[in-house]
């Protein structure tokens, strides 16, 4: 059965509101979790690295203060995209290392109007 | 040197061939050689993984061929069938068992199995 837990699977939203998607490790402590980005029929680019009880890790050139990410337990880390716009439509996918693997949730797909 | 080489980026096999999928990398440092499989609108599923200190490892259809000294691999789906066609991507990272797991994927296949 699945490990993480992603939610929405789907969102709509209009431009300039914003979105959270929700990541839950499933039974299981992650102290770190990752968030990707993938657009269609492209692979998963990382975005950034979510650390419980500090700031996310963010990969060259994404914009922090548009996707603010919170891991404020262990077991749930949170990608807040801001004012969001038509080209931040993507599949956002989150996944979180357990045993020395790493598992992904089902993804979400933003569509932004 | 953060990349990860993966070919064909697409693959027809009739049902029962075999698929081949290829990998290669530059960073020795790697560690960990995950496949995924990933059905559209769904997260990447781990398929099968191997660490750098083994050639080979089989799981079930799922073979993972690894060259250290070549600094590729490769999956091989024995016996394929149309519920195998997927998109499939390597990948590979450091720090293995670690926290960080921090993957750099390959470009992706998608996998055709005819039947």
């Amino acid at each position: 059965g699945a490990v993480v837990s992603q939610h929405p699977s789907w969102v709509i939203c209009k431009s300039g509101t914003s979105v959270k998607i929700e990541c839950r490790s499933l039974d299981f402590q992650a102290t770190t979790m990752f968030w990707y980005r993938q657009f269609p029929k492209q692979s998963l680019m990382l975005m950034a690295t979510s650390n419980e009880g500090s700031k996310a890790t963010y990969e060259q050139g994404v914009e922090k203060d548009k996707f603010l990410i919170n891991h404020a337990s262990l077991t749930l880390s949170t990608l807040t995209v801001t004012s969001a716009h038509p080209e931040d439509s993507s599949f956002y996918i989150c996944s979180a290392p357990r045993t020395g693997k790493l598992f992904f949730g089902s993804g979400t797909q933003l569509s932004v109007l | 040197q953060q990349q990860v080489k993966q070919s064909p980026q697409s693959l027809i096999v009739q049902k029962g061939g075999i698929s081949i999928i290829n990998c290669a990398y530059e960073n020795t440092a790697f560690d960990y050689f995950p496949w995924y499989q990933q059905f559209p609108g769904k997260g990447p599923a781990l398929l099968i993984a191997i660490r750098p200190d083994v050639s080979e490892k089989k799981e079930g259809r799922f073979t993972i061929s690894f060259n250290k000294s070549a600094k590729q691999f490769s999956l091989h789906i024995m016996d394929s069938q149309p519920g195998d066609s997927a998109t499939y991507f390597c990948a590979a990272s450091l720090n293995y068992g670690g926290a960080t797991n921090k993957l750099i994927f390959g470009t992706g296949t998608l996998l055709a199995v005819q039947p």
